[in-house]
C-alpha cells in the first residue's frame, strides 16, 4: 500500500513569504507527527494529532507555525513570514492505533524547504 | 527532560568488518529506545526499538542493539557490514511518562569502504 506522502518536495521561498506543507499520511493511521531536521540534525517534534485535534503542539517554536488536521487524515503544516532560519527538512509521520511511540512511525520523504 | 549523544558523526567501517555506532541516553525516568535508518533519498525507516524485557534487540538487516540500564546506552551493532548499509542512523528516546514524543539524537553517517 502507500506510504506517507509530503508535497511539495521542495519549496524555495523569499523571507516574509507563507507557506504551506502537506501530509498525506498511511490510511487508517490516527496519529500523525510533524518533525524538523536542520542540516547536520536530528529530526525535532514539532506537533503530534490525534485524529483532528491537536494532542500536543509543544514544539511549534513559536507562533508563526501552526498546524491542522480538520478531517482527521491530511494535515497541513502553514510558516507565516517566514525566516531563513526556517530552511530546514520538515518530516511528516503516521502511526496506527493511540499513537503511541510503542507504534512504529511512518515516516515521509519530507519536504525541504528553502528561505532565501 | 530526556536527551540523547550520538558520540560519532561519522563513522567510516571497511565492508563486511562489524562495525558499532554509540548512543547514550538521559533521563530522569524509564524510557523507550529506539534506532532509525534514514537511506540517500529515502525517508526515516525503523531498524528497532526496546520497549521491555530482554535487552538484546533484534532488527532488520542484521542489525541488533543492547540496552544497558547502568550505563544509559543503547549501541547498534552488526556483525558484518554491506555496501548497502551506508546510510545515516538516528537513535532515539522517549519516557515512559511521556510516550507521545520521540527526541532524536543528531545522527550517525555509516561510511562503507570497499
Amino acid at each position: 500500500g502507500a506510504g506517507v506522502s509530503q508535497t511539495p518536495s521542495n519549496k524555495v521561498t523569499e523571507k516574509g513569504k507563507y507557506v504551506e506543507l502537506r501530509c498525506d499520511p498511511i490510511s487508517g493511521h490516527t496519529a500523525l507527527y510533524w518533525y524538523r531536521q536542520s542540516l547536520g540534525q536530528g529530526p525535532e517534534f514539532l506537533i503530534y494529532f490525534q485524529g483532528t485535534g491537536a494532542a500536543d503542539d509543544s514544539g511549534l517554536p513559536n507562533d508563526r507555525f501552526f498546524a491542522v488536521r480538520p478531517e482527521g487524515s491530511v494535515s497541513t503544516l502553514k510558516i507565516q513570514r517566514t525566516e531563513r532560519g526556517d530552511s530546514a527538512v520538515y518530516l511528516c509521520a503516521s502511526s496506527p492505533n493511540q499513537g503511541r511511540v510503542t507504534d512504529t512511525q511512518y515516516f515521509g520523504p519530507g519536504t525541504r524547504l528553502t528561505v532565501l | 527532560a530526556q536527551s540523547v549523544t550520538q558520540l560519532d558523526s561519522q563513522v567510516p567501517v571497511f565492508e563486511e568488518a562489524p562495525v558499532e555506532l554509540r548512543c547514550n541516553y538521559s533521563s530522569s525516568v524509564s524510557v523507550y529506545l529506539f534506532w532509525y535508518v534514514q537511506y540517500p533519498n529515502q525517508g526515516l525507516q525503523l531498524l528497532l526499538k526496546y520497549l521491555s524485557g530482554s535487552t538484546l534487540v533484534k532488527g532488520i538487516n542484521g542489525f541488533e542493539a543492547e540496552f544497558n540500564k547502568s550505563q544509559t546506552s543503547f549501541h547498534l551493532r552488526k556483525p558484518s557490514v554491506h555496501i548497502s548499509d551506508t546510510a545515516e542512523y538516528f537513535c532515539a528516546v522517549s519516557e515512559w511518562n511521556r510516550d507521545d514524543k520521540i527526541i532524536f539524537g543528531k545522527g550517525t553517517r555509516l561510511h562503507i569502504l570497499p
